[in-house]
């Protein structure tokens, strides 16, 4: 049973469409993590949310908006897709009160076209 | 911040030969310390992690890193490489004690090549 799940693995779209990907956790963790990966293969960190509260919201583009609907869910949106959004995007999950590792989804391949 | 330097982008090993893959941090208390391995389309699997105690820590996959405070760095080691070990590694730390929702800080990563 996958601990932190993403879909679609793949999405390729065009530009100026909006597009969602989602994650699920079934660890329990009350904090959730969206990471992108760019072409160099360098993660960072975009948002953290906390028991449904945004705690970090790095510099983003404003078209990029996270969603949690409750503690295991953290869904992306994103809004009027730029060919620099292509990336890998990571959800991941942790445990706040206790030293522990965060853990990762396999990542949506985000390809604009 | 905090910051985390992997000063090797590339590094080709041979087979059956050791590996270690320098890390180092910059934060002004200890950090929480990991490394995590990416395989060539696959997410982030962690390697090991150290949060306090024995300086020397053991993880999965037969790899070993040691925590050196006055190095700040967090090396990560294996004896003998097999060809399955190719992949990126990479570096993080996490400035929280006790957990916090901070995200992980990631080094740029370090692309191992195992050669025959």
């Amino acid at each position: 049973d996958t601990a932190v799940s993403q879909t679609p693995k793949y999405l390729v779209t065009q530009m100026g469409n909006d597009k969602s990907i989602k994650c699920e956790q079934n660890l329990g963790h009350d904090t959730m993590y969206w990471y992108k990966q760019d072409s160099k293969k360098f993660l960072k960190i975009m948002f953290s949310y906390n028991n449904k509260e945004l705690i970090i919201n790095e510099t983003v583009p404003n078209r990029f908006s996270p969603k949690s609907p409750d503690k295991a869910h953290l869904n992306l949106h994103i809004n009027s897709l730029e060919l620099g959004d292509s990336a890998v995007y990571f959800c991941a999950s942790s445990q706040s009160d206790r030293a522990t590792e965060a853990f990762f989804g396999q990542g949506t391949r985000l390809t604009v076209v | 911040a905090q910051s985390v330097t992997q000063p090797d982008i590339h590094i080709t090993v041979s087979e059956g030969a050791s590996l270690e893959l320098r890390c180092n941090y910059s934060y002004g208390a200890t950090p929480y310390l990991f490394w995590y391995v990416q395989s060539p389309g696959q997410g982030l699997q962690l390697l090991l992690k150290y949060f306090s105690g024995d300086t020397l820590v053991q993880g999965i996959k037969g790899f070993e890193a040691e925590f050196k405070r006055s190095q700040s760095s967090f090396n990560l080691r294996k004896p003998s490489v097999h060809w399955s070990d190719a992949a990126e590694y990479f570096c993080a730390v996490v400035p929280y004690s006790g957990g916090g929702a901070d995200g992980l800080t990631f080094g740029k990563g370090t692309h191992l090549i195992i050669q025959p």
